[in-house]
């Protein structure tokens, strides 16, 4: 079966960091390109990040840029997104999600809560 | 940045009522736009790429058109599974972005 499932997520005070991993089953990471979508309490879907099958090129949404890094370890089946200097607006469910154009494979999520 | 903007933000619909969801983007995106369902507390669910081709396993009742910068989903004869918000989403530029959502109610 093909999934990806999150996890990391948690409650951090404001400036905090906080770091989320994706693993993935079923399928080969290293043919995909990956990307990490946000959605905060009651609102909707923003993207955040991607990154190409094999590193080399990431792009990030303005309000993560200098802040959130994505990376992956496609040996190990892996997505990250390390997030630092945390701010109350980034609190919301992360969605690791398979793909750069159009969004087939989704997680649950991981719940993130910046708040003091 | 493209913006995509969709309409309405809700609308209150009945079972076999054929349903209309639309989305503009600030600039032209081709066909560059697909549709997702989300339920409460579920992750997002793709029914349409490419502005109108239908995901497989995904119901005939779904149908995606448009292009350039004017789109819109149109559900078929309603059923109670479809009550949900639904979002398009352009993969024309980076960053990708998402309409703000429909909420399909009863």
């Amino acid at each position: 079966e093909v999934q990806v499932v999150e996890s990391g997520g948690g409650l951090v005070q404001p400036g905090g960091s906080l770091r989320l991993s994706c693993a993935a089953s079923g399928f080969t990471l290293s043919s995909y390109w990956m990307t990490w979508v946000r959605q905060a309490p009651g609102k909707g879907l923003e993207w955040v990040a991607n990154i190409k099958e094999v590193g080399g090129e990431k792009y990030y949404v303005d309000s993560a840029k200098g802040r959130f890094t994505i990376s992956r370890d496609n040996a190990k089946n892996s997505l990250y997104l390390q997030m630092n200097s945390l701010r109350a607006e980034d609190t919301a469910v992360y969605y690791c999600v398979r793909g750069q154009s159009y969004f087939r494979v989704w997680g649950q999520g991981t719940l993130v809560i910046v708040s003091s | 940045d493209i913006q995509m903007t969709q309409s309405p933000s809700s609308l209150s619909a009945s079972v076999g009522d054929r349903v209309t969801i639309t989305c503009r983007a600030s600039q032209s995106i081709g066909a560059s736009l697909n549709w997702y369902q989300q339920k409460v507390g579920k992750a997002p669910k793709l029914l349409i790429h490419i502005a109108s081709n239908l995901e497989s396993g995904v119901p005939s009742r779904f149908s995606g058109s448009g292009s350039g910068t004017d789109f819109a989903l149109t559900i078929d004869s309603l059923q109670p599974e479809d009550f949900a918000t639904y979002y398009c989403q352009q993969y024309y530029s980076i960053p990708r972005t998402f309409g703000q959502g429909t909420k399909v109610e009863i």
